[in-house]
């Protein structure tokens, strides 16, 4: 166990659903981070949360919606979405947002776009 | 530019033997750190190690790190079939704000019996 929690670990949608991920930490912290890993490229960070406040979106398309109601919870609101979009997304927490320091991940939701 | 370029893509190795991946990266960093990834799971967190440290020890790895090269590596040592796994070098950069850190694409480890 992770202390990160990430539901569903397996999706598979159409490219006019809506559906939503969720994550959840236990570990106490006060930041968040959504990631994108798709084969053969490098993790990309896509959003960041620090108290519940966005303080990076790294030119992620409009059609992922974020959402951080608490510093325990982490949404990803998807619709409509491109076969590009199949990857694992995985979520991170750290103690904060400040520099150096470890970033604990959940296992990921496995996203397939038919 | 893509920062955390480790080498070898791929590394196939006996177990007792010693596994070495290595990273390159470009820019000046705050620090570097080593996470593994099991098949279908996330990443975790090996070990950290900021920019005025050249080597870093936690049980059985073994971090270097050069500034003046923008490389670092990460030795296992008297490997064991569970060590079978990626591994990912992460930079956060010295300027700009945050937690913020930018990941390589992997040494895929496999650790024979």
């Amino acid at each position: 166990e992770t202390g990160v929690t990430q539901t569903p670990r397996h999706l598979v949608m159409g490219m006019t659903n809506k559906k939503s991920l969720k994550c959840e930490q236990h570990l106490g912290h006060n930041a968040m981070y959504w990631y994108k890993q798709s084969a053969k490229k490098p993790l990309e960070l896509m959003f960041v949360y620090s108290l519940e406040e966005r303080v990076e979106n790294n030119s992620v398309p409009s059609r992922f919606s974020p959402e951080c109601p608490n510093s325990s919870h982490l949404f990803l609101h998807l619709h409509t979405l491109q076969p590009e979009d199949s990857a694992l997304y995985l979520c991170a927490s750290s103690q904060d947002w400040a520099k150096g320091q470890p970033q604990h991940f959940g296992d990921g939701t496995r996203l397939s776009i038919l | 530019s893509q920062q955390g370029e480790e080498d070898p893509q791929a590394l196939s190795i006996q177990e007792g033997e010693n596994a070495t991946m290595n990273c390159s990266y470009k820019t000046s960093i705050n620090n570097l750190q080593w996470y593994r990834q099991n098949s279908g799971r996330g990443l975790v967190h090996l070990i950290l190690i900021r920019s005025n440290e050249r080597e870093k020890h936690s049980g059985r790895l073994r971090v270097t790190l050069d500034t003046s090269k923008k490389s670092s590596s990460l030795l296992i040592t008297a490997s064991r079939a569970a060590d079978t796994a990626s591994y990912f070098c992460a930079t956060e950069a010295l300027t700009g704000g945050g937690n913020k850190l930018t990941f390589g694409t992997g040494t895929q480890l496999k650790v024979e019996l």
